[in-house]
């Protein structure tokens, strides 16, 4: 079964950094971009970025670009999602996806999804 | 960025009625465009591709169309299990944006 696993939810204080996974299995981790949604609470979905694991090619959207890092460990199928310094508004639902492009059929999307982390981040 | 607009916002309708969202791009993006449902507390989940695609598992009373910046999702006949909200996406360039979703909610 393809899917993706997260990891679990995080309660931290601002100015605290974080780190969170999400774990890729039952298709070849190095062959698909990861991507990553903001959700804030009760609002939409945000796109903020993607990576191809299989050589670390990283795309961000302007918007998240230096707030968060995007990485992956491929040894591993395991791509994250990070950042230095937490402040209260990067309280959300953070999900993976997998971002599978199959450009003979326009198929550019996200087709897989993992389960969300929920970030919380208060003094 | 391409901007992703959508209305209605919300919409209230029965079981068995038909509803059409529509999705519209601040410039033209081929057929480059995915539709998503997303039910509260639950990932969103891929309802259709490259505008008018059904993604393998979704039922049929689901389509898509258009194509440049105007597109549609229909639901043909509203199951219980559709009350959600819907998103477009599109993925004709980087940054790829969402629309802002349209909840359907029960009437």
């Amino acid at each position: 079964e393809v899917q993706l696993v997260q990891s679990g939810a995080e309660v931290k204080k601002p100015g605290e950094s974080l780190k969170i996974s999400c774990k890729g299995s039952g298709y070849s981790f190095t062959s698909y971009w990861i991507g990553w949604v903001r959700q804030m609470p009760g609002k939409g979905l945000e796109w903020m970025g993607i990576i191809y694991p299989g050589d670390s090619d990283t795309r961000y959207s302007p918007s998240f670009q230096g707030q968060v890092t995007i990485s992956a460990d491929k040894s591993i199928s395991t791509a994250y999602l990070q950042w230095s310094s937490l402040k209260a508004s990067d309280t959300a639902m953070y999900y993976c996806a997998r971002h599978f492009i199959a450009v003979a059929d326009n198929f550019d999307a996200f087709d897989i999804w993992g389960q969300g982390t929920m970030v919380t981040v208060s003094s | 960025d391409i901007q992703m607009t959508q209305s209605p916002s919300s919409v209230s309708a029965s079981v068995g009625d038909r509803v059409t969202i529509t999705c519209r791009a601040s410039q033209g993006i081929s057929s480059w465009l995915a539709w998503y449902q997303q039910k509260p507390g639950k990932a969103p989940k891929l309802l259709i591709y490259a505008a008018s695609s059904l993604q393998s598992g979704v039922p049929s009373r689901f389509s898509g169309s258009g194509s440049g910046t105007d597109f549609t999702l229909t639901i043909s006949s509203l199951q219980p299990e559709d009350f959600a909200t819907y998103y477009c996406q599109q993925a004709n360039s980087f940054p790829r944006t969402f629309g802002p979703g349209t909840k359907v909610d029960i009437k």
